[in-house]
């Protein structure tokens, strides 16, 4: 049980474009979910957390309007990277949470923008 | 939630006991130690979780101090499987209907040789 699937598990986009990455909790209903993103030999960074239903909080220096989260339901929440540019290239991870059961981490999607 | 330090690399020999240690000298009394892994481009894995007491599951067995200031990770028997990046983090429990954030140190990059 508690499986976290994400898609696409890798995408490259041309700059200027926008990219959606879709986090789906398999066998459980989410409360929560949490998006990380992870440079290069770097650790993961949290960058916003979603509660189905309502807006997502995002860490300090995470733009909201570039990283667009929808929670619309307790299996499925989506970051749209909007207007992506080379620096957005990293691996995007999400994790979702029900609860006193812990967080439990998707295979990530890794993002390279041309 | 408190910090956590670990060393940035280890070795262990295929079918050693692999030791991970961890300091967290500022935990407070109702923090708990988690124990994540992330293999190479994969989300990162729960491994165990422990309050005060010493737990064991099938993955590993976890064994924090008396003055819980620190803890040690035992991989009993490591596979080259086991080779990945070992994140230790204290945080306060999960509790139903609620969820909070992980935060990611820079972790332990065992690497298990045959």
């Amino acid at each position: 049980g508690a499986v976290v699937s994400q898609h696409p598990s890798w995408v490259i986009c041309k700059s200027g474009t926008s990219v959606k990455i879709e986090c789906r909790s398999l066998d459980f209903q989410a409360t929560t979910m949490f998006w990380y993103r992870q440079f290069p030999k770097q650790s993961l960074m949290l960058m916003a957390t979603s509660n189905e239903g309502s807006k997502a909080t995002y860490e300090q220096g995470v733009e909201k309007d570039k990283f667009l989260i929808n929670h619309a339901s307790l299996t499925l929440s989506t970051l749209t990277v909007t207007s992506a540019h080379p620096e957005d290239s990293s691996f995007y991870i999400c994790s979702a949470s029900h609860g006193g059961q812990g967080q439990f981490f998707g295979p990530g999607t890794r993002l390279t923008v041309l | 939630d408190a910090k956590t330090t670990q060393p940035p690399s280890m070795d262990c020999a295929e079918g050693r006991a692999a030791n991970l240690p961890c300091n967290h000298s500022t935990i407070s009394g109702n923090e708990y130690v988690y124990w994540y892994r992330q293999i190479h481009s994969q989300g990162p894995q729960y491994i165990i979780h422990g309050l005060k007491n010493n737990e064991t599951n099938e993955m590993a067995s976890l064994i924090i101090t008396e003055d819980r200031k620190s803890s040690t990770l035992i991989l009993p028997h490591a596979t080259l499987r086991d080779t990945a990046v070992y994140y230790c983090i204290v945080r306060a429990p999960f509790r139903t209907g609620t969820a909070s954030k992980l935060t990611f140190g820079t972790g332990t990059r065992l690497q298990v040789t045959l």
